[in-house]
């Protein structure tokens, strides 16, 4: 089937506006993740969903940051009065119950705050 | 808490060399530990992951990786190097008994770059 998507794939903003990520997990795949990857750095984990569980926020890195996860299904992740240190990629991933950690990762979306 | 080291920033090795791509860990429990692998351009790709029983463990693309749980290591290893392998591998871990749990992401390292030359 189809595997995990993400959409825009590029983004530019001006600092100040408001921008919605969207991630469409692998179906049937209960967890999901948002990641950040900014130029020359690893992963830093940001949110992560499980089943009907309440998330996961611990990664956040402010409260203009926040996700949702609506039907169990769709994501899409806020950033409010963006700034240039928002500038990165950011990826989304899903996983199965059945195997446990192994993530399967979106083309991730890149966001450029001017 | 759980952490996920990776010493070189950096690997160079020329084709149909050995490689190998370090990586240590520590976690309160027992792991279960992972390699992706990044290549220029396109997201990130599971590449094989340790669970439980045998410790080296076979991955695609020809790869492998031993867990060593006295050296808290996973080492990242391939017999003979090709071009087309080079692209950003990353470690990554969870504890085990936290599966399901607030703590069901993975910790990354910050990611190796393998270069492979001709």
């Amino acid at each position: 089937g189809a595997g995990v998507s993400q959409s825009p794939s590029n983004k530019v903003t001006e600092k100040g506006k408001d921008v919605e990520l969207r991630c469409d997990p692998i179906s049937g795949h209960t967890a999901l993740y948002w990641y950040r990857q900014s130029l020359g750095q690893g992963l830093e984990f940001l949110i992560y969903f499980q089943g009907n569980s309440a998330p996961d926020k611990s990664g956040l890195p402010s409260d203009r940051f926040s996700a949702e996860r609506t039907g169990g299904s769709v994501s899409t992740l806020t950033i409010q009065r963006t700034q240039q240190e928002d500038s990165a990629v950011y990826l989304c991933a899903s996983s199965s119950l059945r195997s446990p950690g192994e993530q399967y990762f979106g083309p991730g979306t890149r966001l450029t705050v001017t | 808490a759980q952490s996920v080291a990776q010493p070189e920033d950096q690997v160079n090795v020329a084709e149909g060399n050995p490689l190998t791509v370090k990586c240590t860990y520590s976690v309160s429990g027992n792991p279960y530990l992972f390699w992706y692998v990044q290549y220029p351009n396109r997201g990130l790709q599971f590449l094989l992951k340790y669970i439980t029983g045998d410790n080296l463990v076979k991955g695609s693309y020809g790869f492998e990786a031993e867990f060593n749980k006295s050296q808290t290591s996973f080492h990242l290893k391939k017999p003979s190097a090709l071009v087309s392998d080079s692209a950003l591998y990353f470690c990554a871990v969870r504890d085990r008994w936290n599966y399901g749990g607030s703590q069901g992401n993975l910790i990354f390292g910050k990611g190796t770059k393998l270069s492979v030359k001709p």
